[in-house]
């Protein structure tokens, strides 16, 4: 079963604008880390941001934050201000903490979302 | 500049051929894993290692092997490539793996780009 969903293939978004990348996961584990990725054209994946199972806070981290519903199982990554340089492929991403050696360390990713920004 | 030196950058190899891509970090980290990125499949974990000396199978391992013999390098081997293993690799890095790990992000290399004809 998919354990990460992200629903949207891609998008285009003015320059300046926000912009907000769904991310919906499954699991039954209490402790569990959601992550969200950046893999520009080069290819390379850079990691963003951080929201863990446990935290009351949304995480934030310069333009980049997560607006984490845990009962409803989402974690949106929202970029604000966005610029050219934001135009990448986003992926959203879960380790579980459950107590099967199949989980234990797997970073487990959506299909990711493509995002353009236009001038 | 500190983080994961992925060798080589790309690489056409001929069906049959043993490969072995390389992977070293200076981070320090315990875990460390392998993932191919495929079209319309995404990122699929190969092996990992939660520490140094010990490795395990992820979702795709046929056709692979791993050793990690030391804490920096953890490299994968094709034994016999096929071109269904065509694909970009990553190598990653975490501080910890294993059950402590669900709130330690990992770290990626610039990916190995192979091509199996």
């Amino acid at each position: 079963a998919q354990k990460i969903t992200q629903t949207q293939p891609g998008m285009f978004v003015q320059e300046k604008e926000a912009v907000t990348l769904d991310c919906t996961y499954d699991t039954s584990d209490q402790s569990y880390g959601l992550f969200w990725y950046k893999q520009p054209s080069s290819g390379e994946m850079i990691f963003l941001i951080y929201q863990g199972s446990y935290d009351e806070q949304n995480a934030t981290e310069g333009r980049y934050s997560l607006n984490f519903q845990k009962a409803r199982k989402s974690a949106n990554l929202v970029i604000s201000a966005s610029q050219l340089g934001d135009s990448a492929m986003y992926f959203c991403a879960m380790r579980e903490g459950g107590m099967t050696t199949d989980s234990w360390g797997k970073l487990q990713f959506g299909a990711g979302t493509q995002v353009v920004v236009t001038p | 500049i500190a983080g994961i030196t992925q060798a080589p950058t790309s690489q056409i190899l001929a069906a049959g051929r043993r490969m072995t891509l390389r992977c070293t970090q200076d981070m320090r980290h315990n875990a460390m894993y392998w993932y191919r990125q495929d079209l319309g499949l995404g990122l699929r974990l190969i092996h990992y290692s939660n520490t140094a000396g010990t490795t395990g199978k992820g979702e795709v391992p046929d056709g692979y092997s791993v050793s990690r013999a030391n804490t920096d390098d953890f490299p994968l081997t094709l034994a016999s490539a096929v071109p269904s293993q065509t694909s970009v690799y990553f190598c990653a890095s975490s501080e910890r793996g294993g059950p402590s790990s669900y709130n330690s992000p990992l770290h990626f290399g610039n990916g190995t780009r192979l091509t199996v004809t």
